[in-house]
């Protein structure tokens, strides 16, 4: 199947700082990602879907200032976790959406926010 | 607006007994149906996708069957083994290709 590679696995990083979250499609080209959140012992939340070239689309309640997503090729995209709070903690996943619409997902990346 | 519900929430058997899968979704008009599977703290594997003029799709052990106008899929797991001890998610995805996922089943095989 199809590769989605998302980098860091795992990151701590102070109150107020900003995070870069890398997600690639390592052997295929993805017009379309999206990135999920997941709090423990709940379900994937669509936050944004991410198009090649153009602005990203965010769910309803989902900050775009907070977390800004760039799309900038076929291959990757980044989402980036504004002026990080404790509350922003979570494991953040995104997927990459393949011809026939099946989805392959990053290895996630836990945020963890001191 | 699109609800996806996982029945049971938790679900433990001994090694060998057969597993069954419950997933129900509001809205039939789905692109495809897609079954997942993720090990604690890691991200999802994608076990199955079922496309919606589909009825069902198997791979090895596992086996998924779609029934669009009731709004249900569920997924087989034959002769069950510790390593199918996950979580199980099923995802309904719509013409744009976006995910709406239900809260998933946790499966425990035990030995």
């Amino acid at each position: 199947g199809a590769v989605v590679s998302q980098h860091p696995s795992r990151v701590i990083c102070k109150s107020g700082t900003s995070v870069k979250i890398e997600c690639r499609s390592l052997d295929f080209q993805a017009t379309t990602m999206f990135w999920y959140r997941q709090f423990p012992k709940q379900s994937l939340m669509l936050m944004a879907t991410s198009n090649e070239g153009s602005k990203a689309t965010y769910e309803q309640g989902v900050e775009k200032d907070k977390f800004l997503i760039n799309h900038a090729s076929l291959t990757l995209s980044t989402l980036t976790v504004t002026s990080a709070h404790p509350e922003d903690s979570s494991f953040y996943i995104c997927s990459a959406r393949n011809r026939d619409l099946s989805a392959f997902f990053g290895q996630g990346t836990r945020l963890t926010v001191v | 607006k699109q609800e996806v519900t996982q029945i049971p929430a938790a679900l433990s058997v001994p090694e060998g007994e057969n597993l069954v899968l419950n997933c129900s979704f509001t809205d039939s008009a789905i692109y495809n149906l897609q079954w997942f599977r993720q090990d604690p703290g890691k991200g999802l594997t994608s076990l199955l996708l079922i496309q919606s003029s589909q009825r069902e799709q198997t791979s090895g052990r596992l086996n998924a069957s779609l029934d669009k106008s009731s709004g249900r899929s569920t997924l087989y797991i034959a002769a069950s083994q510790p390593g199918d001890s996950a979580t199980y998610l099923c995802a309904v995805i719509d013409s744009w290709g976006k995910l709406q996922f239900g809260a998933g089943t946790q499966v425990v095989v035990t030995p």
